[in-house]
């Protein structure tokens, strides 16, 4: 299996709602990321989960809230956000090796529509 | 700075043409990796390729090949006889220890005419 799975495909939700988005791998990655991309933009790093723990938060504010409980998903829980959060969330996975760096395989991706 | 520039911001060909799109990038770094995407409408990133700082071999696999020239800091992609299948936006990523993460360039559109 080497492919990252993203739940929901299409997410629409209003400024006072709680949502989360969910991405799965089964190929034994030990490192996870959260990309946000605006349209006609490249992505942007959210956030990296290295061996379940946070390494690396791109100073995301906090409505936006990363969770890994197993070394398979990656959670990303949203609470009033705002309608310029409306972009195209990626999850991504690779193997995590020190002083290595490894291609990283993502997901399709949740579009995110905030009103 | 690490940046990565893709000065296309759009290309249309019509098929069976050849095309390449260009990367030029600035680093730090002495290690670095350089990366292509390709991102369909769909929206799934999908990786080409990864070259190292070391490997200036050029690349080569079925209609896609990679220029890398450190001296140029260039990182171009060749598609040869183009297919309307390749219609996406490719972008171009650097990977160093100096950020720890992908920097991508801005991304080219590619429009593959039939």
């Amino acid at each position: 299996d080497t492919e990252v799975t993203q739940t929901p495909k299409h997410l629409v939700m209003g400024m006072t709602n709680k949502k989360s988005l969910k991405c799965e791998q089964h190929m034994g990655h030990r490192a996870m990321y959260w990309y946000k991309q605006k349209a006609k933009k490249p992505p942007e790093l959210m956030f990296v989960y290295s061996y379940e723990k946070l390494s690396i938060n791109e100073s995301v504010p906090s409505r936006f809230s990363p969770e890994c409980p197993n070394s398979s998903l990656l959670n990303l829980h949203l609470h009033a956000l705002q309608p310029e959060d409306s972009a195209l969330y990626l999850c991504a996975s690779s193997q995590a090796r020190l002083g290595i760096y490894n291609e990283q395989f993502f997901g399709p991706g949740t579009r995110l529509t905030v009103l | 700075a690490q940046k990565v520039t893709q000065a296309q911001t759009e290309i249309s060909v019509v098929e069976k043409e050849d095309v390449t799109l260009d990367c030029v990038y600035e680093t730090r770094d002495t290690t670095y990796y350089l990366f292509w995407y390709k991102q369909p409408p769909s929206g799934e990133l999908v990786f080409l390729i990864r070259r190292n700082s070391f490997d200036e071999q050029n690349e080569i696999s079925g209609r896609y090949s990679w220029n890398f020239q450190k001296s140029t800091s260039s990182f171009n992609f060749t598609i040869t006889a183009s297919q309307v299948v390749d219609s996406a936006v490719y972008f171009c990523a650097h990977y160093g220890g100096a950020t720890n993460k992908l920097i991508f360039g801005t991304g080219t559109l590619l429009a593959v005419q039939p």
